[in-house]
């Protein structure tokens, strides 16, 4: 049974230009979620998708953006990259279970801004 | 305020000691909560859930007290391999946003 799987594995862009970042979710998950990660902090809630919409966001600025694919498989979208974007970018894949929603996270992509 | 607060440690321990540590949440209509162990540059990773009535996995306890809004973990007879960052999350009923702290390092000596 596969995981979470994210490509690439790690990234080094320019300010200014703009990435994708790719994740396919844990079998039989519909729902994805990604999280920014800066160094020495907890991962922060960018937005989360399921059935192909963004249902929910967190506090990020528009050039965040990202789409679902029926086979719920993701992609993760920033534009006008800034260094302060430098982070490692973490999918998540969701089972609702009694205890609450967990979340399998794959091994994220690390992006490097210069 | 920040939604989840950990004391970030470093907490350095021998083996074979007990250590334990906090997390505290801001929100009081938060409903599940987790701990997750985060290896250097790895992914987090679930750890336990927390049960109202605290629960225990193996060395691991988790407990929760809704009142003063606060979770704990305790690690029993720390192994080697139980040295890394443990990550407090926080989440609202039938909402898939975890809210995580910045996390708690431990790190076991021989």
């Amino acid at each position: 049974d596969a995981g979470v799987t994210q490509s690439p594995t790690h990234l080094i862009k320019t300010r200014g230009q703009q990435v994708t970042l790719r994740c396919s979710p844990k079998s039989g998950h519909d729902t994805v979620s990604w999280y920014q990660q800066a160094l020495g902090q907890g991962p922060q809630f960018i937005f989360q998708y399921y059935e192909e919409e963004e249902r929910q966001r967190g506090n990020f600025p528009d050039r965040f953006s990202g789409h679902q694919f029926p086979n719920y498989s993701s992609e993760l979208n920033v534009n006008a990259l800034l260094l302060g974007d430098s982070a490692l970018y973490l999918c998540a894949s969701s089972l609702l279970r009694e205890s609450g929603p967990e979340q399998y996270f794959g091994p994220g992509t690390r992006l490097t801004v210069t | 305020r920040k939604e989840v607060e950990q004391d970030p440690g470093p907490f350095n321990v021998p083996e074979g000691a007990t250590v334990a540590f906090n997390c505290t949440y801001s929100n009081s209509a938060s409903q599940s909560f987790f701990w997750y162990r985060q290896d250097c540059r790895k992914e987090p990773k679930l750890l336990m859930s927390v049960y109202s009535s605290g629960n225990e996995d193996g060395r691991f306890t988790a407990q929760l007290n809704r009142a003063s809004q606060y979770i704990s973990l305790l690690i029993r007879d720390s192994k080697l391999s139980d040295s890394a960052t443990y990550l407090c999350v926080v989440t609202l009923f039938n909402d898939y946003k975890l809210s995580f702290g910045a996390g708690t390092t431990v790190t076991v000596r021989a």
